[in-house]
């Protein structure tokens, strides 16, 4: 099956600048997710949702973050204004998200972000 | 607060030796542990659950709660063991919201 698609994989903006990522699960799966990983650490939950409703959005920095999934199928991050302590690698994940028990997350191939 | 600890950034072991990537997490109840793993030029992928008691790829993890400890282990390393190895957790049964813990180098000396 195909997997998880992002776009675009890298992105270089200066701060104050906008960017926008999107992500394509798996078809059929319910639940998607996005993750900030700073280099040298572990991915971090931004945000989670289940079909186009939000699960957790509680590490999502409001203020300047916003993701929307229409349709319950694609979903895009945006960042506006970017600083320079967004430069991450942000991951897009997907499961069937039944909620009844974990469902394995699969994970698309990320977008590098630097901002300078 | 939910805390996952991996004391090792980088490990090399040589080719044959066993391996032990440790693993230790901070949380109050019954949570479920993961074992992720991100080869070269891949995708971040679920190697194992503490919950299917599976060997994958020849490696095990035993869930130790008197330890708070989920240590990955492998008896023989490979070459092809040589990736970045990722612990994590969730506690949210049905959320699955998962606490990734900084991840361990691994790299196999031939």
């Amino acid at each position: 099956e195909a997997g998880v698609a992002q776009s675009p994989r890298y992105k270089i903006i200066e701060k104050r600048q906008s960017v926008a990522f999107w992500c394509n699960p798996i078809s059929g799966h319910a639940t998607l997710y996005w993750y900030q990983q700073i280099l040298g650490q572990g991915p971090k939950l931004l945000i989670q949702f289940q079909n186009n409703g939000v699960v957790d959005d509680s590490q999502l920095p409001k203020d300047r973050f916003s993701a929307e999934r229409l349709k319950g199928v694609d979903s895009t991050l945006k960042i506006q204004p970017a600083k320079l302590e967004d430069s991450a690698v942000y991951l897009c994940a997907s499961s069937t998200g039944t909620g009844e028990g974990y469902n394995e997350q699969f994970f698309g191939p990320g977008t590098r972000l630097t901002v300078l | 607060a939910q805390r996952v600890t991996q004391p090792e950034k980088l490990l090399s072991v040589f080719k044959g030796a066993p391996v032990e990537l440790k693993c230790n997490y901070s949380y109050s109840g019954s949570p479920e542990l993961f074992w992720y793993v991100q080869y070269s030029r891949q995708r971040l992928q679920l190697l194992l659950r503490h919950i299917s008691r599976e060997s994958i790829k020849g490696f095990t993890a035993d869930l130790n709660k008197g330890e708070t400890s989920f240590h990955l282990k492998k008896p023989f390393a490979q070459e092809e063991d040589s990736a970045m190895y990722y612990c994590a957790l969730t506690s949210n049964f049905g959320n699955e919201k998962l606490t990734f813990g900084t991840g361990t180098r691994l790299t196999i000396i031939p």
